[in-house]
């Protein structure tokens, strides 16, 4: 088992491109969620998709999209990057439920110039 | 709203001392309280979880948690520590989405508390 993967782990952007930062896991899990952390402040949810066909705004989930291309995977866009979004990126997935506990990637790292 | 306040930026502590990391929490209903550890360039690693019943939890690695309903807190502990545990913990916590806690909520995350065992 791989868990969960994430890629790119690093990645330097201008402002105003864009990228997609993919998400996947193989542990057949209904939930995924998109972090961001960012020192002294925890981690953010962003975006997350309860099941496979539902996606929700989180806390902070301007100037990204998100797509729950399938069970596995779950993407999180940036159409016009912004310095702001200079940060690390997490996604984590759990099973349905609120007392489970979430699996996280290793993160990207990505800054905006 | 729900909220977590890990109080301690840092905590330090010697090699085979007792080590404590603490947690208060705000949620409407009841809580679930989550620890997880993150290690450098990683993601974070679930320790362990309250949901209901015992007060006293016990997770991976030899760490447990006291959950104090009164004192709406859930303090990291382990009675000696390693080196090995120095790392940057996170408290969270869900309400149980019960009558009186409104919508749903989600996970929500201290700013977490480095700590750093000394040998």
């Amino acid at each position: 088992n791989a868990g969960v993967t994430q890629t790119p782990k690093f990645q330097v952007l201008k402002t105003g491109q864009s990228m997609t930062l993919q998400c996947a896991q193989d542990m057949n899990h209904n939930s995924m969620y998109w972090y961001r952390q960012d020192p002294g402040m925890g981690l953010r949810l962003i975006y997350y998709s309860a099941s496979e066909g539902t996606t929700d705004k989180g806390e902070v989930p301007n100037g990204y999209n998100v797509s729950r291309l399938n069970k596995r995977e779950f993407s999180l866009r940036l159409e016009s990057a912004a310095p702001s979004q200079t940060s690390v990126y997490f996604c984590a997935s759990s099973s349905s439920g609120r007392y489970n506990e979430q699996f996280f990637g290793p993160g990207t790292r990505l800054t905006v110039l | 709203a729900q909220s977590v306040a890990q109080p301690e930026d840092q905590v330090n502590v010697a090699e085979g001392n007792p080590l404590t990391v603490k947690c208060t929490y705000s949620v409407s209903g009841n809580p679930y309280l989550f620890w997880y550890v993150q290690y450098p360039n990683r993601g974070l690693q679930f320790l362990l979880k309250y949901i209901t019943g015992d007060n006293l939890v016990k997770g991976s690695y030899g760490f447990e948690a006291e959950f104090n309903k009164s004192q709406t807190s859930f303090h990291l502990k382990k009675p000696s520590a390693l080196v090995s545990d120095s790392a940057l913990y996170f408290c969270a916590v869900r309400d149980d989405g019960g009558i009186s806690s409104g919508s749903a909520r989600q996970l929500t995350f201290g700013s977490g508390t480095q700590l750093t065992v000394l040998p």
